[in-house]
């Protein structure tokens, strides 16, 4: 597609249940990359992807956050066992050309309550 | 360890007036340096960015930043604001891992 997607755009969940959120990367992107965006924070880190390569995962939270990118384009981030402290905007980010090419789609908005 | 720092959390100003945001970051070598901008309910728009070369950068918008070695800065200007700009501005720094590390943002108003 034309630029990067998020969905759903935004989720309401209960405490406790497991969520999964997609992006779909610009095709032809290799890398991939999964941000949070708490209310009042900055960016943190999640996860990267590029291409076949091991994901580097030294920004998941802890062991109720994974992600996995099937065929080399779609991902998917999954949290289990939402805790409250979960709310906050998912981004994900695809690029080609390494650091200076970085789309951001708009997000998804997941609220815990 | 990379981090940067944007001292304000919020800055207003008057349309058509100069608006100077603030970012310092922490890197080792020499880092590539980012900012971006973020409207209500969107993702991250790339506004400029700094690898090398001139110091001062040209962005989309209108929007210039000029990377200061001595200072560890990459301030963001513009000469002239529109109320359009009201939004989030983020500055980021990349290594060579291609992770980014982003400020907390500066919140801009522009009021008329």
């Amino acid at each position: 597609g034309a630029g990067v997607s998020q969905s759903p755009s935004n989720k309401v969940t209960e405490k406790g249940k497991d969520v999964e959120l997609r992006c779909d990367p610009i095709s032809g992107h290799t890398a991939l990359y999964w941000y949070r965006q708490s209310l009042g924070q900055g960016l943190e880190f999640l996860i990267y992807f590029q291409g076949n390569s091991a994901p580097d995962k030294s920004g998941l939270p802890s062991d109720r956050f994974s992600a996995e990118r099937t065929g080399g384009s779609v991902s998917t981030l999954t949290i289990q066992r939402t805790q409250q402290e979960d709310s906050a905007v998912y981004l994900c980010a695809s690029s080609f050309q390494g650091v200076g090419g970085y789309t951001f789609g708009s997000g998804t908005r997941l609220t815990v309550v | 360890a990379q981090s940067v720092t944007q001292p304000d959390i919020h800055i207003t100003v008057s349309e058509g007036a100069s608006l100077e945001l603030r970012c310092n970051y922490s890197y080792g070598a020499t880092p590539y340096l980012f900012w971006y901008v973020q409207s209500p309910g969107q993702g991250l728009q790339l506004l400029l960015k700094y690898f090398s070369g001139d110091t001062l950068v040209q962005g989309i918008k209108g929007f210039e930043a000029e990377f200061k070695r001595s200072q560890s800065s990459f301030n963001l200007r513009k000469p002239s604001v529109h109320w359009s700009d009201a939004a989030e501005y983020f500055c980021a720094v990349a290594n060579t891992g291609n992770q980014f590390y982003f400020g907390t943002g500066t919140s801009l108003t522009v009021i008329p």
